[in-house]
C-alpha cells in the first residue's frame, strides 16, 4: 500500500514549456486534490475531483488543467509554464474527511 | 476573505515550554471539519487531528491538546513541554460540507523550539 505518490519529485522547466504532474493513490479514494504551496501563502487549492471523470476548479486554477480518467490517477497539466508557477505542488486524496498527502513535487520555472 | 487565519507567523520557544498556536476560521456552514497538520523540515504533511463542527469536546493526545470553541470560531493547538522535534510549520485547515469537500488552509505558523 503505497498511499499517495507523486511523479516527478523535482522538475525545472523553461518559460513556455509544458509538463504533466502525476498523482496516484491506491486507497480507492473518490476525492483527489491538487494544491500549490508558496512561502507565506499556505496551501492553495488548484483543482479537485470528486470522482472518476469529474473535475472542478479550486481557488487558483488559472494556468492549470487536470484530468481524472482513472479513479486512482489525477493529472495536473501546465500547458505553458510561467515563472509564477514555481512552487511546491502537493496532491491529496481523502477518505472520511482525512486527507492523505503525497510527498510533493518541487517545480521551478526559469 | 481568508477562511482560516493563523495570525502567528513565527513562534520561538525554549524547550520544555508550553506553546499555543492560534487558528480562527470563518464559515456559514453548520457542518464543517477542522484540521491541524504538521510540516516538518523534510516537507511532508502530517495529519494531526480532525474535528467536526458538532463535537466541541477538547482533545488531548500525549503532549498535544486542542481547544475548539464555536462561540469564537477558534480551534487552537497547544503543545505541552515542547521538544526540538516539534519544530515545524503547523497548518490549520477547514473543510465545508457544502462546497464539495474543498479544503481551506491557513498560512501556517512556523514553530522553532530552541534546545
Amino acid at each position: 500500500n503505497a498511499g499517495v505518490t507523486q511523479t516527478p519529485k523535482f522538475r525545472v522547466l523553461k518559460t513556455g514549456q509544458s509538463m504533466t504532474l502525476l498523482c496516484a493513490q491506491d486507497m480507492n479514494h473518490e476525492y483527489m486534490y491538487w494544491y500549490r504551496q508558496d512561502p507565506g501563502m499556505g496551501l492553495r487549492l488548484i483543482h479537485y475531483s470528486v470522482g472518476e471523470g469529474t473535475t472542478a476548479k479550486g481557488e487558483v486554477p488559472d494556468g492549470y488543467n487536470v484530468s481524472r480518467l482513472k479513479k486512482q490517477n489525477f493529472l495536473l497539466g501546465l500547458e505553458s509554464a510561467a515563472p509564477s508557477q514555481t512552487s511546491v505542488y502537493f496532491c491529496a486524496s481523502i477518505m472520511t474527511y482525512e486527507q492523505y498527502f503525497g510527498p510533493g513535487t518541487r517545480l521551478t520555472v526559469t | 476573505a481568508q477562511k482560516v487565519t493563523q495570525a502567528q507567523t513565527e513562534i520561538s520557544v525554549v524547550e520544555k515550554e508550553d506553546v499555543t498556536l492560534d487558528c480562527v476560521y470563518e464559515t456559514r456552514d453548520t457542518t464543517y471539519y477542522l484540521f491541524w497538520y504538521k510540516q516538518p523540515p523534510s516537507g511532508e504533511l502530517v495529519f494531526l487531528i480532525r474535528r467536526n463542527s458538532f463535537d466541541e469536546q477538547n482533545e488531548i493526545s500525549g503532549r498535544y491538546s486542542w481547544n475548539f470553541q464555536k462561540s469564537t470560531s477558534s480551534f487552537n493547538f497547544t503543545i505541552t513541554a515542547s521538544q526540538v522535534v516539534d519544530s515545524a510549520v503547523y497548518f490549520c485547515a477547514l473543510s465545508e460540507w457544502g462546497t464539495g469537500n474543498q479544503f481551506y488552509f491557513g498560512t501556517g505558523t512556523s514553530l522553532t523550539v530552541i534546545p
